[in-house]
C-alpha cells in the first residue's frame, strides 16, 4: 500500500526557517516525481514545488523561488522541503503527493500544519 | 501569471448529472495541458480521481469522469450521491513545468 507521512510543521516566527519531511512507503521515490502542495486556511490548493524521480530536476512556484528548496533521499524514502525567510503568507497545510510522471498525481499524504506568526 | 477558473459553486440534485469546468487564462485547455481532477471533503487531504482528461484511477467511482469539452477541461458526475458534496479542484501542466490548481468548485448536493 502507498503511504505518505509528512512531518516537520508548527508554529515559526516571520523570517525564520522550517524543514518538512514526506516519508514514503509502498513504492520507490527514486522512481517518482515528488511534490509539495500547499492549502491556507480556507483557500484553495496550491502547487508548490517538485522534483523528478532521479533527483536532479527541480521546479517551484514564483511564490517561494529563491526561498524553499526541494530535495530527495532515496536512501531513506524521504523527500524534504526547506523553508526560509517565511512569513504570514506561507502559513497552509503542506502535502506531499507523488506519481510516475509529473503531471499524475494520484498519492497524497495527510498533510503537516505551518503557522507563521509571532 | 497563469490563472486557472472553475466555477465558485454548483448545486445538484441526489440523482442528478452536473458538470464542473475547469479553463486556462493562456487558451483553450488541451491534452497537453494533463488536467487531473481532485476530490477534497472538510479536514480530509485531495483525493485524486482523474488524470491525463479522461483516465481514472483504480478508485475512481464508476459515475466520474472527464473530458475537454469546449476548450476546458470538464468533470461529470452521473448519478450524484449525497456523499459527492465536496470541493472539486482541477490542476493542469504547462510546458513550462508550471502546475497550476484551479480556485476549486464547492459541490452541494441538495
Amino acid at each position: 500500500e502507498v503511504q505518505l507521512v509528512e512531518s516537520g510543521g508548527g508554529l515559526v516566527q516571520p523570517g525564520g526557517s522550517l524543514r518538512l519531511s514526506c516519508a514514503a512507503s509502498g513504492f520507490t521515490i527514486s522512481s517518482y516525481w515528488m511534490h509539495w502542495v500547499r492549502q491556507a486556511p480556507g483557500k484553495g490548493l496550491v502547487w508548490v514545488s517538485h522534483i523528478n524521480s532521479d533527483g536532479t530536476l527541480t521546479d517551484y512556484a514564483d511564490s517561494v523561488k529563491g526561498r524553499f528548496t526541494i530535495s530527495t533521499d532515496n536512501a531513506k524514502r524521504t523527500i524534504y522541503l526547506q523553508m526560509n525567510s517565511l512569513s504570514a503568507d506561507d502559513t497552509a497545510v503542506y502535502y506531499c503527493a507523488g506519481g510516475p510522471y509529473t503531471n499524475y498525481l494520484p498519492y497524497w499524504g495527510q498533510g503537516t500544519r505551518v503557522i507563521v506568526s509571532s | 501569471q497563469t490563472v486557472v477558473t472553475q466555477e465558485p459553486s454548483l448545486t445538484v440534485s441526489p440523482g442528478g448529472t452536473v458538470t464542473l469546468t475547469c479553463a486556462s487564462s493562456t487558451g483553450a485547455v488541451t491534452g497537453l495541458n494533463y488536467p487531473n481532477w481532485f476530490q477534497q471533503k472538510p479536514g480530509q487531504p485531495p483525493r485524486a480521481l482523474i488524470y491525463s482528461a479522461s483516465n481514472k484511477h483504480s478508485w475512481t467511482p464508476a459515475r466520474f469522469s472527464g473530458s475537454l469539452l469546449g476548450g476546458k477541461a470538464a468533470l461529470t458526475l452521473t448519478g450524484v450521491r449525497p456523499e459527492d458534496e465536496a470541493e472539486y479542484y482541477c490542476l493542469l501542466y504547462y510546458g513550462d513545468a508550471q502546475l497550476v490548481f484551479g480556485g476549486g468548485t464547492k459541490l452541494t448536493v441538495l
